[in-house]
């Protein structure tokens, strides 16, 4: 059974950093590219970020290059966002999802950015 | 940027009657033959779940209720027949190119 499940949410101040993970199982997680989305609190859906499955083309939106990284560990199984210069739009349900096609999603992990 | 235009916001239809829900690229996601179009369903405190993906294709244990059409610049999700467990939010997403994009989302209910 695929199985995506993330953690490292919180509450974090503008500005900070925070790193969030996902931990892949069920599947090879080697052959997959994998998928960052958020989920704003008004509950629009925006595309965060892309590895591919060996790690070595990364992708983002304007919204979040050069703030956010994605890396993997095929090793491990496991999917990073490592998120910085947080700001208040960033606050979010954020989700790791599979493929192309994204289509596996792990539940979420809640990222609250507040002074 | 591919901008997605879903319609309608919110629908409301009977039971055993058809759902309709449409979205419109502003330029085509049309490539290599495929149309990079998918649908998701999402209910309440859930993740969204893939219903179709390549705009016709239904995602892994998907009812046959599900069917999803088009290319181009429109497409459409089709639900028939209507059922109670179907009321949730629906997104198109195109996966043509990045920045990949999504709808604004349909909230499917019971009439």
């Amino acid at each position: 059974e695929v199985q995506l499940v993330e953690s490292g949410g919180g509450l974090v101040k503008p500005g900070g950093s925070l790193k969030l993970s996902c931990a892949a199982s069920g599947f090879t997680f080697s052959d997959y590219y994998m998928y960052w989305v958020r989920q704003t609190p008004e509950k629009r859906l925006e595309w965060v970020a892309t590895i591919s499955d060996g790690g070595s083309y990364t992708y983002y939106p304007d919204s979040v290059k050069g703030r956010f990284t994605i890396s993997r560990d095929n090793a491990k199984n496991n999917l990073y966002l490592q998120m910085s210069s947080l700001k208040s739009e960033d606050t979010a349900m954020y989700y790791c999802a599979r493929a192309r096609w994204m289509d596996y999603w792990g539940q979420g992990t809640s990222v609250t950015v507040s002074s | 940027d591919i901008v997605l235009t879903q319609s309608p916001a919110s629908l409301a239809v009977s039971l055993g009657q058809r759902a309709t829900i449409s979205c419109r690229a502003s330029e085509s996601v049309d490539n290599y033959g495929i149309s990079f179009m998918n649908w998701f369903q999402q209910k309440p405190g859930q993740p969204p779940k893939l219903l179709i993906y390549a705009a016709s294709n239904q995602g892994s244990g998907v009812p046959a209720r599900f069917s999803g059409s088009g290319s181009g610049t429109d497409f459409s999700l089709n639900i028939h027949p209507m059922e109670e467990d179907d009321t949730a939010m629906y997104f198109c997403q195109q996966s043509k190119e990045v920045p990949f994009t999504f709808g604004s989302g349909t909230k499917l209910e019971i009439k």
